[in-house]
């Protein structure tokens, strides 16, 4: 069964709000999160990483003030798109591993952004 | 620098015959590969890893893929496809010297005729 959930799967949202997306890891306690940017026809691409109780690691050219992530607990990550653009739209998904296959990565199924 | 290539954006089979998926990477250590499956707007599925045990690794649904150090290659084959392997598929590396950064590929689309 899945091991990361993310919600919302699907989310439409208007131009300059706000947008949170919720991942979960749901049989471990997950120190490290991922998050990656997948668009159309395209491979994923790594934005950041989320560490627990300390700040998100970024990757270059990611603004960290326009996605936000939070990984207050051992089993929640956020990350939210502020004042979201039209070149914001994308599929972002995120991913965990295990303390037993640490070079294991396991994705959530994924959060489809359409902003108009 | 660490990368990974695959060499096809799209390969067309039919179904009942053999597939075959290119991957060349590049490391400067001992790294470790693996085959993923995405399917249409869906998260990706692990399909199978190499981690420095043996070369030739099996994975779930009939795939397997064969690590060449001489070839730096890690393709990934099934001896007869089926409909429901029709997905994109990417090949990723993680370099030993990165802790659980990993790579992606470009993807290779896969379609299979009936």
């Amino acid at each position: 069964g899945a091991v990361v959930s993310q919600h919302p799967s699907r989310v439409i949202c208007k131009s300059g709000t706000s947008v949170k997306i919720e991942c979960r890891s749901l049989d471990f306690q997950a120190t490290t999160m991922f998050w990656y940017r997948q668009f159309p026809k395209q491979s994923l691409m790594l934005m950041a990483t989320s560490n627990e109780g300390s700040k998100a690691t970024y990757e270059q050219g990611v603004e960290k003030d326009k996605f936000l992530i939070n990984h207050a607990s051992l089993t929640l990550s956020t990350l939210t798109v502020t004042s979201a653009h039209p070149e914001d739209s994308s599929f972002y998904i995120c991913s965990r591993g295990t303390s037993r296959e640490a070079d294991t990565q396991y994705f959530g199924p994924g959060t489809r952004l359409t902003v108009l | 620098a660490q990368s990974v290539t695959q060499l096809d954006s799209h390969v067309s089979v039919s179904e009942g015959t053999p597939v075959l998926l290119r991957c060349n990477y590049s490391s400067s250590y001992s790294p470790s590969l693996f085959w993923y499956v995405q399917h249409p707007n869906k998260g990706l599925q692990l399909l199978l890893k190499y981690t420095s045990a043996a070369t030739l690794v099996k994975g779930i649904n009939g795939f397997e893929a064969e690590f060449k150090k001489s070839e730096t290659s890690f393709h990934l084959t099934k001896p007869s496809a089926h409909m429901s392997d029709a997905a994109e598929y990417f090949c990723v590396v993680r370099p030993y010297s990165s802790a659980s950064k990993i790579i992606f590929g470009s993807g290779t689309r896969l379609s299979i005729r009936p």
